[in-house]
């Protein structure tokens, strides 16, 4: 069955900082989604990638989707306390649209 | 975006109770529902998908007797943890798909 693996589990940076955070399947990704969770709280979705080489970029959050459709990246440029958070990776895991997700990297931006 | 609602955010049951819980698609229809258990520290889990008019399908190791799942109409999923216990104490998210899957706020359970 498909694992989605992310990294790394925990971050603490300063605010201003740059930071990524990676997420790696062991199959194909057909459907690659972000979101944002706050601790006790829904998902915010963030961005979804399908194609190999896709880029999507949001304020100051940019996703990147390799070609070979394995591996994601998010990067937050210039880090600030509001993003402080769980990021979520997910992925299409049937036809029907449920999702598989990986453990989450919890975020803490030091004013 | 798509909203999707959650009742109650939040309940505190004693042991042996049943407990139901609302998902709502307040401006989409959906045909499909997904309802997701998160324990504390870890990931989304999905518990099975809900089906509109027929029978939900559930993921390996979720009991379906003890979590009922009634998909009654295109905007409107319920869980029902019957005889609820301690370890079933966990927050739980529906989600619905337009496009996107747009995910409710979330239901915190706590049993005594």
């Amino acid at each position: 069955s498909q694992e989605l693996e992310q990294s790394p589990q925990s971050l603490i940076v300063q605010e201003g900082k740059n930071l990524t955070i990676n997420c790696t399947s062991s199959k194909t990704l057909y459907g690659l989604y972000w979101y944002k969770q706050k601790y006790g709280e829904g998902l915010i979705f963030l961005m979804m990638l399908q194609k190999g080489g896709e880029e999507k970029s949001h304020e100051k959050i940019t996703a990147k989707l390799d070609e070979k459709k394995q591996q994601s990246s998010l990067h937050i440029t210039a880090s600030q306390p509001s993003h402080a958070g769980i990021y979520l990776c997910g992925a299409d895991k049937g036809s029907q649209g449920n999702l598989i997700f990986g453990k989450g990297t919890k975020l803490s931006v030091k004013p | 975006g798509a909203v999707v609602s959650q009742h109650p955010s939040w309940v505190i049951c004693k042991s042996g109770t049943s407990v139901k819980i609302e998902c709502r698609s307040l401006d989409f229809q959906a045909t499909t529902m997904f309802w997701y258990r998160q324990f504390p520290k870890q990931s989304l889990m999905l518990m099975a998908t809900s089906n509109e008019g027929s029978k939900a399908t559930y993921e390996q190791g979720v009991e379906k007797d003890k979590f009922l799942i009634n998909h009654a109409s295109l905007t409107l999923s319920t869980l029902t943890v019957t005889s609820a216990h301690p370890e079933d104490s966990s927050f739980y998210i529906c989600s619905a798909r337009a496009g996107k899957q747009f995910f409710g706020p979330g239901t915190r359970l706590t049993v005594l």
